[in-house]
């Protein structure tokens, strides 16, 4: 159980066009999930809050207008990261709450590696 | 402010026993969680602890003092698969978790 999916796990693209990236939960209803960027060698740096049917909260320094954040449905959100740049290239995570040992635990999708050229 | 320490890097062999030390400082605790993630994979969960003592499950082993601001994965059995970087996270009030920069442990036969 607790399985959350990311599509796609790789993607290359040209600067100044957008991505989206896809996390699901398979099993399990997320009311809240949570999108974090890694870059090599560094640990995970929480990006944004998404919560079902409201609007993402975004962590200080991150720009909202551009990584937009839908949280359509209880198992689906997305990130999109409009007019990438080389600067943006990073291993992104998504990862949706659920309940484990008797406390919400948060489950990580396999991330999404993004190179911008 | 908030702040969670651990080692960069650590090595040990094959069979042997290591711990991982985590201490935090943070406003507010809900519990501390320990990840594991290999290279170029996302964390998968091993542990939660959210009150002071020692938590068991296979070879793998948490250990929390509150009051100190300190915990310890500790790995038994130690096998190569087990090279990986292991990451201290705390909740704090909110369901945010706030992640240290994570052990590189690496295994040696």
């Amino acid at each position: 159980g607790a399985v959350v999916s990311q599509h796609p796990s790789w993607v290359i693209c040209k600067s100044g066009t957008s991505v989206k990236i896809e996390c699901r939960s398979l099993d399990f209803q997320a009311t809240t999930m949570f999108w974090y960027r890694q870059f090599p060698k560094q640990s995970l740096m929480l990006m944004a809050t998404s919560n079902e049917g409201s609007k993402a909260t975004y962590e200080q320094g991150v720009e909202k207008d551009k990584f937009l954040i839908n949280h359509a449905s209880l198992t689906l959100s997305t990130l999109t990261v409009t007019s990438a740049h080389p600067e943006d290239s990073s291993f992104y995570i998504c990862s949706a709450e659920g309940l484990a040992g008797g406390t919400d635990t948060q489950y990580f999708g396999p991330g999404t590696r993004l190179t911008v050229l | 402010g908030q702040n969670i320490d651990q080692p960069t890097e650590m090595t040990a062999t094959e069979g042997a026993i290591v711990q991982i030390n985590c201490t935090y400082q943070t406003s507010g605790f809900n519990g501390l969680f320990w990840y594991q993630q290999h290279a170029g994979e996302a964390p998968t969960f091993l542990s939660y602890n959210v009150l002071d003592g020692l938590e068991e499950k296979g070879r793998f082993s948490s250990f929390l003092s509150r009051s100190k601001g300190y915990s310890y994965l500790l790995l038994k059995e130690l096998q190569m698969k087990d090279s990986a970087s292991y990451l201290c996270a705390v909740s704090s009030n909110t369901d945010k978790l706030i992640f240290g920069t994570g052990t590189r442990l690496q295994v040696f036969p």
